[in-house]
This record gives structure tokens, sequence and C-alpha cells, in this order.
């Protein structure tokens, strides 16, 4: 399965500023998904990101609010705009590849643990 | 709107005995399902996935899928303390990401 590197881990953030996550994939992956985790919920898909294409958000995500880039099959960042404290939870970037079967599974990255004050 | 529905328990389950953890969907395209545990403050960890009719086991762990009742299981068998854990079922398939359900709070019981 990919290695998935995400940073930063944590991050204490003022309302009203932007925060921009990264993550790192250690092979070549073409879909990319961020997901949300809001304190006590499960997860929530913002959107798909694919190299080479506009990312695909999913109802109640906006690109003005949650803007991503894919340069390249290894990298992806979701940028968190405008923040304010309803923003605040857990941010997971996770891609979808070949295990050690053959299938396909989808590897989360360790996550974003953000809180705006 | 594609949901996948769990009972969040938590489920308690003494040391050593069977935990069963189920879950439903309801988009009929899904094609596959997953399995994954959640530790406090940590990332979901990929414990099974199944994409066929019937049971897949893997070790202590056995899932269940049945698409005609859009229904999920996960049995751990011999289950131990350090299962204990938040356990997200998940459906997806193709090019979309997963939907995930609310998860099941495990706790077993030394």
């Amino acid at each position: 399965s990919a290695v998935i590197s995400q940073k930063p881990s944590r991050d204490i953030c003022q309302r009203g500023t932007s925060l921009t996550i990264q993550c790192q994939v250690d092979s070549q992956v073409t879909m990319m998904f961020w997901y949300r985790q809001q304190p006590g919920q499960s997860l929530t898909l913002i959107a798909t990101a694919n190299q080479g294409s506009e990312a695909t958000y999913e109802s109640g995500f906006v690109i003005d609010k949650f803007p991503i880039s894919r340069p390249n099959l290894t990298f992806s960042t979701l940028t968190v705009s405008n923040m304010s404290p309803e923003d605040s939870s857990i941010y997971l970037c996770s891609v979808k590849d070949r295990g050690r079967s053959g299938a396909y599974g989808y590897t989360f990255g360790s996550g974003t643990r953000l809180t705006v004050v | 709107q594609k949901e996948v529905e769990q009972n969040s328990g938590p489920l308690s389950v003494p040391e050593g005995a069977i935990a069963s953890l189920n879950c439903t969907y309801s988009d009929r395209g899904s094609q596959s399902f997953f399995w994954y545990r959640q530790y406090s403050g940590k990332s979901p960890e990929l414990i099974m996935f199944i994409y066929s009719n019937g049971d897949k086991e893997d070790g202590r762990f056995t899932a269940q899928l049945n698409k005609a009742s859009q229904y999920v299981s996960l049995l751990i068998r011999d289950s131990q303390p350090s299962d204990s854990a938040t356990y997200l079922c998940a459906a997806g398939g193709g090019a979309d990401g997963l939907t995930f359900g609310k998860g099941t709070h495990l706790i077993i019981q030394p």
C-alpha cells in the first residue's frame, strides 16, 4: 500500500485566516481524496482530486472555501480558507491504490487536526 | 443521497468472545465495502475489504456481504482488549471516494 505523509499534523489558527494542508505520496496515484472528520463524527468526503483535472466537490463543499491543488501524481494540497470555529476538524487525505493482494483499497494519511480560535 | 448506517454503540464484548459489527448501505451501485478501525486521535486503518457476496476471512476477522439486503458485517473472533476502537464501515465504487458510516464504538472487556 502507498505511504502518505501529511502535514501539518496539527495547527491552531485564528479565525479569518487560511491553512494549507499537504499530502505527499510515495508512489504515483491517480485518485486522491480529501475528507473531513468533525469532532465525534465520521468521515465526510470533501472532494476528489485527480491530476490533470479540476477537483470534484461533494454537496456542501465549494472551491472558494476549500481550494485544492494536484500538480502531479504524488502530491496534493487542501486549503481551508477564511476559517471559522466551525472548521475545527481533522482533515485527511486518502489515495486509492493496490494493496499486496492486488485489489484496490483506500489508504489514509495521518490527518491534520485543526483548531480555529 | 448515499448513506451508510451503523449502530454507534458502545458495543461491549468480553475478551475472547466474538464481536459482531453490522452496517447497511443505501446505494445499490456501491461495488466495494470496507471496514476501518480507528483508535482515538488516529487516522483510520484498513481492516478488511469485500467486493463479492458471501464471506471473506483474514485471520481473526471475517467480513460478510449480502448485496440483496444491502448489508455488510464484520466478525472479530477471539476479541482482544487491543481491538477496542471505533469501527467504520464504508461503501464505494469506481472513481468515487468512500461514504462512511458514523462508526461503532467497540469495547472489549478484559
